[in-house]
């Protein structure tokens, strides 16, 4: 099946912990997404990729980073200078950054404990 | 700047009523719109993507209308049913060069048996 895969379902971070979360997808999809899910806010754009070895800061990209060295594969890495960490992480992908259809994973909910 | 408005924040309506969930935008220069689905704890599912030179996309028993002009999309569900209870969340396009997708708060639908 085609698709986007977002694993850990569930993660729990120490305070002054990175952390990494998953996002692989089999779409063959040029552009991929990250955004942050906080109740009562709207989706809020992380880091976005549009090809492989190229990525950009969303409106949030403070605290986080991010790399593509495979088309398929866009972790994202939620370091210790993220003061707010705890959220609801969606990875998404689009044909390209033209082709806005997006698709996304199951999303990842990180706790800090 | 785009912004995006979701009325109702929640409904609840008994089972077989049709209904109708409202988006509106500030900004008519759209490339597209996108209806999507998110049940608690999960991903969002892409429901329909209306283009800017398209009035309206049907599936099943959703349809979506735009009217770029007032700055508006219509989600209309027929004969609703208590699996349609979910958060429905759209989002904008812009035109230009910046796709990025401006996203509602959504709307918390309630489908009573």
């Amino acid at each position: 099946d085609g698709g986007i895969t977002q694993s850990p379902k569930y993660l729990f971070r120490k305070e002054g912990q990175n952390v990494t979360l998953s996002c692989e997808q089999n779409l063959n999809h040029d552009a991929m997404y990250w955004y942050r899910q906080d109740p009562g806010q709207g989706l809020r754009l992380i880091y976005y990729s549009q090809i492989v070895n190229d990525f950009q800061k969303g409106d949030i990209a403070e605290g986080y980073s991010v790399s593509r060295e495979k088309k398929e594969s866009f972790p994202l890495t939620v370091t210790s200078a993220q003061k707010n960490p705890t959220a609801f992480y969606l990875c998404a992908s689009s044909i390209d950054r033209v082709n806005t259809e997006a698709f996304f994973g199951q999303g990842t909910r990180l706790t800090v404990v | 700047k785009q912004e995006v408005t979701q009325i109702p924040a929640a409904l609840s309506v008994p089972e077989g009523e049709n209904l109708v969930l409202n988006c509106s935008f500030t900004d008519s220069a759209i490339y597209n719109l996108q209806w999507f689905r998110q049940d608690p704890g999960k991903g969002l599912t892409s429901l329909l993507l209306i283009q800017s030179s398209q009035r309206e996309q049907t599936s099943g028993r959703l349809n979506a209308s735009l009217d770029k002009s007032s700055g508006r999309s219509t989600l209309y569900i027929a004969a609703s049913q208590p699996g349609d209870s979910a958060t429905y969340l759209c989002a904008v396009s812009s035109a230009g060069n910046n796709r990025k997708l401006i996203w509602g708060l959504g709307t918390s639908l309630a489908v009573n048996p």
